[in-house]
């Protein structure tokens, strides 16, 4: 079966300070493809990044950062000097060409960052 | 413009009635999905449509019943509405590979049963 697992349900930080959201995914397909999404305040859902199971190359950009590690099975968010615009709800998601494209997501990290 | 819209966007009803959310995107994509954001913003599947062909029915009661016109729209229509209903419902829409491409949401449509 599929699962998401993101461990961080609340976050606080102050406004600069690094931030790394935890993804931990379970999947038995050897082709899959791992998503973030950020869900500001204002609620709608924004694409963030995706990544696919070959590709194990990290990724910036900008503040952001994202580290894919198949040995860990592991996805994590970073975001450096945190601003008060980041503040949102972000779900990480999996899916793959076996589950018919449907996105499994995890929890939710809600991040505060504070002034 | 917005590429993936809906309507409305709340909607407050008694229990027992029936209601409809509109979603249509403007991206040319072949793939509408309905996902269920719950009280503590869980989100989950429900239904896909690619190319207005049904390709994912979770499990979902059948007072849901989702309709797809064509390629561009994806409604949901909601019989006899109960309180457990209330949640935020997004569309979503993909590229011409439902099993593969990245799905992009509408701004959610937070419905409450009264």
């Amino acid at each position: 079966a599929q699962k998401v697992t993101q461990a961080q349900t609340e976050i606080s930080v102050v406004e600069k300070e690094d931030v790394t959201l935890d993804c931990v995914y379970e999947t038995r397909d050897t082709t899959y493809y791992l998503f973030w999404y950020k869900q500001p305040p204002s609620g709608e859902l924004v694409f963030l990044i995706r990544r696919n199971s070959f590709d194990e190359q990290n990724e910036i950009s900008g503040r952001y950062s994202w580290n894919f590690q198949k040995s860990t099975s592991s996805f994590n968010f970073t975001i450096t000097a945190s601003q008060v615009v980041d503040s949102a709800v972000y779900f990480c998601a999996l899916s793959g060409p076996n589950q018919g494209g449907k996105l499994i997501f995890g929890q939710g990290t809600e991040l505060s960052v504070k002034p | 413009d917005t590429a993936v819209s809906q309507t409305p966007k709340y909607l407050v009803t008694q229990m027992g009635n029936d209601k409809s959310i509109k979603c249509e995107q403007n991206l040319g994509h072949d793939t509408m999905y309905w996902y269920k954001q719950d009280s503590k913003k869980f989100l989950k599947i429900m239904f896909s449509y690619n190319n207005k062909e049904l390709i994912i029915n979770e499990t979902v009661p059948n007072r849901f019943s989702p309709k797809s016109p064509d390629k561009a729209h994806l409604n949901l229509h909601i019989n006899s509405l109960e309180l457990g209903d209330s949640a935020v419902y997004f569309c979503a829409s993909a590229g011409v590979r439902p099993r593969t491409d990245t799905q992009y949401f509408g701004p959610g449509t937070r419905l409450t049963v009264l």
